[in-house]
């Protein structure tokens, strides 16, 4: 059975900074890899998508990359914001139940002005 | 700008009550998904359909039904709404997986998010 697990749960720091969020799943049989951000109390908006055959995708100051031999996806946040505050979740896409995507716990950043 | 809608947005309702969640999107997906998350935790799969009179329970076990007579609508049903239910919910959709290769990902709504009194 698929786990995601991300590291670390909640991560705080000062404006500026450049970060990095990481995310490790257990089964490598992955179709692609996706991140979102999550606002309190608020839907899911997707950040990146990672196909399995690719090794990384950026948007911005944000840069995701993939290694699905290890099990291992990271998010890069370049000159964090206040704006950037919210929980940042990755999920994997199934490839032999036909696409369900499962989650990690995600992580709560919080950048400080 | 949102191609898949859910309404309500916020809905307090007494218990017995039933209610529908609505959500309908725009993009002609013909996978659609049904995500529960309590405040600070995670999103656990409760209904998902691949397409037209095909509806499936996820990985979490729910009191709810669901529909899907037209492509671009996914309602989901509590015939008698508990405390227990009080929660949100996150609709979903995304591209199929042809051959070996998922092209699309997952694109969610703002949520519903659910008190029952």
């Amino acid at each position: 059975k698929q786990e995601v697990t991300q590291i670390p749960a909640a991560l705080s720091v000062p404006e500026g900074e450049n970060l990095v969020l990481n995310c490790s799943f257990t089964d490598s049989a992955i179709y692609n890899l996706q991140w979102f951000r999550q606002d309190p109390g608020k839907g899911l908006t997707s950040l990146l998508l990672i196909q399995s055959s690719q090794r990384e995708q950026t948007s911005g100051r944000l840069n995701a990359s993939l290694d699905k031999s290890s099990g291992r996806s990271t998010l890069y946040i370049a000159a964090s914001q206040p704006g950037d505050s919210a929980t940042y979740l990755c999920a994997v896409r199934e490839g032999n139940q036909g696409g369900k995507l499962i989650f990690g716990q995600g992580t709560e950043l919080s950048v400080k002005p | 700008e949102a191609d898949i809608y859910q309404t309500p947005r916020y809905l307090v309702i007494g218990t017995g009550k039933k209610i529908t969640l609505e959500c309908s999107q725009t993009m002609g997906h013909d996978k659609m998904y049904w995500y529960q998350q309590d405040p600070g935790m995670e999103l656990h799969l409760i209904h998902y359909s691949y397409g037209v009179n095909s509806t499936e329970k996820g990985d979490l076990s729910s009191e709810s039904t669901v529909s899907r007579i037209r492509t671009e609508h996914f309602p989901l049903t509590l015939e008698s709404a508990r405390p227990s239910h009080t929660s949100q919910y996150l609709c979903a959709s995304s591209e199929g997986v042809t051959g070996l290769i998922a092209n699309y990902g997952y694109t969610f709504g703002s949520g519903t998010r659910l008190t029952v009194v």
